[in-house]
């Protein structure tokens, strides 16, 4: 079946460094996206990667790994603003797109 | 103005009840989506349309239609809800040649119960 792993929650503190891992299983897999949703807000987009390696905005970067079936978002200096949920999404030409169930991070002073 | 509307943001509904959400966007986006949200169980995708001629099932279709009136609205029916309908529903458009394959851009969502 089609299916995204990820840990349902991460506590950080402020300033440092968070990784959210992600490991899908899905046919005819092209790529990886990751959003953002605050409370009671809309997904909002963070990221994409079509091909191996890392893509950097700014503070957060992304990590896919076709052979692995595995890709993370690297969130760097972080902030109170960035205690959110966040959700990677498979795309593939099997069943369009497939969001994981989210990781809830929140971020201590 | 925001790019994706949603219509109600809240409901309230019986079972049994014919309920229709709508969409409108003006991003000139040629996809839309529609998505539910549980707690834990993240989105997940009901129906998607990638013109106004093209309608495919999502995941979990059952118990849901949808009408594409225009390239810019999409709404999605619950013929006779249900409890279990309850949740929080997004619509969300994209459009492969913005740049970034795939992003897809979500409405500010509707909270539906259903009693």
């Amino acid at each position: 079946g089609q299916s995204l792993e990820q840990p349902s929650e991460v506590t950080a503190v402020e300033g440092a460094i968070v990784q959210i891992n992600c490991t899908y299983q899905t046919s005819g897999f092209y790529g990886l996206s990751w959003y953002q949703q605050h409370d009671g807000g809309a997904p909002t987009f963070l990221s994409y990667n079509g091909l191996d390696g890392l893509e950097e905005t700014g503070r957060f970067s992304s990590f896919l790994s076709r052979s692995d079936s595995y890709g993370y978002l690297l969130l760097q200096e972080l902030q109170m603003k960035d205690s959110a949920s966040y959700f990677c999404a498979a795309y593939s030409s099997a069943s369009k797109i497939i969001f994981g169930s989210g990781t809830r991070l929140s971020i201590r002073p | 103005d925001a790019d994706v509307t949603q219509t109600p943001r809240n409901r309230i509904t019986k079972t049994g009840k014919r309920i229709m959400l709508e969409c409108s966007q003006t991003k000139g986006h040629d996809r839309m989506y529609w998505y539910r949200q549980d707690p834990g169980l993240g989105l997940r995708l009901i129906y998607y349309s990638f013109d106004v001629k093209d309608i495919n099932k999502g995941e979990i279709s059952d118990g849901y239609s949808v009408s594409r009136q225009a390239q810019a609205k999409f709404s999605l029916s619950l013929e006779s809800a249900i409890p279990n309908q309850t949740a929080l529903y997004f619509c969300a458009t994209s459009d492969l040649t913005s740049g970034v394959q795939e992003t897809q851009y979500f409405g500010p969502g509707t909270r539906l119960l259903v009693l």
